[in-house]
């Protein structure tokens, strides 16, 4: 099975500011990467499929960028809607498995 | 807007059985491949199983293979997930999901069933 690794677990920081997370694959996963948000009590949102494509209606301070087994995650400006759980899941092989996920606190 | 409402969801004991649905709405149901993930309280995401649109292809964890069995009846526009031999690490809250048209990213959710799994 193919591991995800995300880092850092969770983060601390205030609106503005840019905030990075990475996600790294076991092996080789192309650009078959996606990233979801999740808020406390909610589903998760898709916000960028294949690593860098922005899913219609997400804003543009989220995103993505790279392919192989190294990953990262970009919001530009934090906003207090942001606050929330990323998680990054790989879609190259079965089974498509979840990163642990970052939280992302005040 | 799409919609996808799970149910069936409830205590079940160690070893049992039970079956949750999810009834979608609002888009062309057969033409899309449909995903169960669980979340454990407090845990992380894990994808259970995937099945194709015409039910051709499924694919499961390894952790749920030979106990849980994804099917669907596209003229209900109906997806279930029938768990067998239920463990306590089972229990989860069982998200519906749909996989974006020809690909494999879920581009909509349901908002969850719960089910726990406990004597």
């Amino acid at each position: 099975d193919i591991q995800m690794t995300q880092s850092p677990t969770s983060l601390s920081a205030s609106v503005g500011d840019r905030v990075t997370i990475t996600c790294q694959a076991s092996q080789d996963i192309k650009s078959y990467l996606n990233w979801y948000q999740q808020k406390p009590g909610e589903a998760p949102n898709l916000l960028l499929y294949d690593a860098s494509n922005l899913e219609p209606g997400v804003p543009s301070r989220f995103r993505g960028d790279g392919s192989g087994t190294d990953f990262t995650f970009t919001i530009t400006s934090l906003q207090p809607e942001d606050f929330a759980t990323y998680f990054c899941q790989q879609y190259e092989k079965v089974p498509f498995t979840f990163g642990p996920g970052t939280t992302v606190d005040l | 807007e799409v919609q996808l409402l799970e149910s069936g969801g409830g205590l079940v004991q160690p070893g049992g059985s039970l079956r949750v649905s999810c009834e979608a709405s609002e888009f062309s149901f057969g033409s899309y491949a449909m995903s169960w993930v669980r979340q454990a309280p407090g845990k992380g995401l894990e994808w259970v199983s995937t099945i194709s649109g015409n039910s051709r292809t499924t694919y499961y964890a390894d952790s749920v293979k030979g106990r849980f069995t994804i099917s669907r009846d596209n003229s209900k526009k109906t997806l279930y997930l029938q768990m067998n031999s239920l463990r306590a690490e089972d229990t989860a809250v069982y998200y519906c999901a749909r996989e974006a048209y020809g690909d494999y990213w879920i581009d909509y959710w349901g908002q969850g069933t719960l089910v726990t799994v406990s004597s």
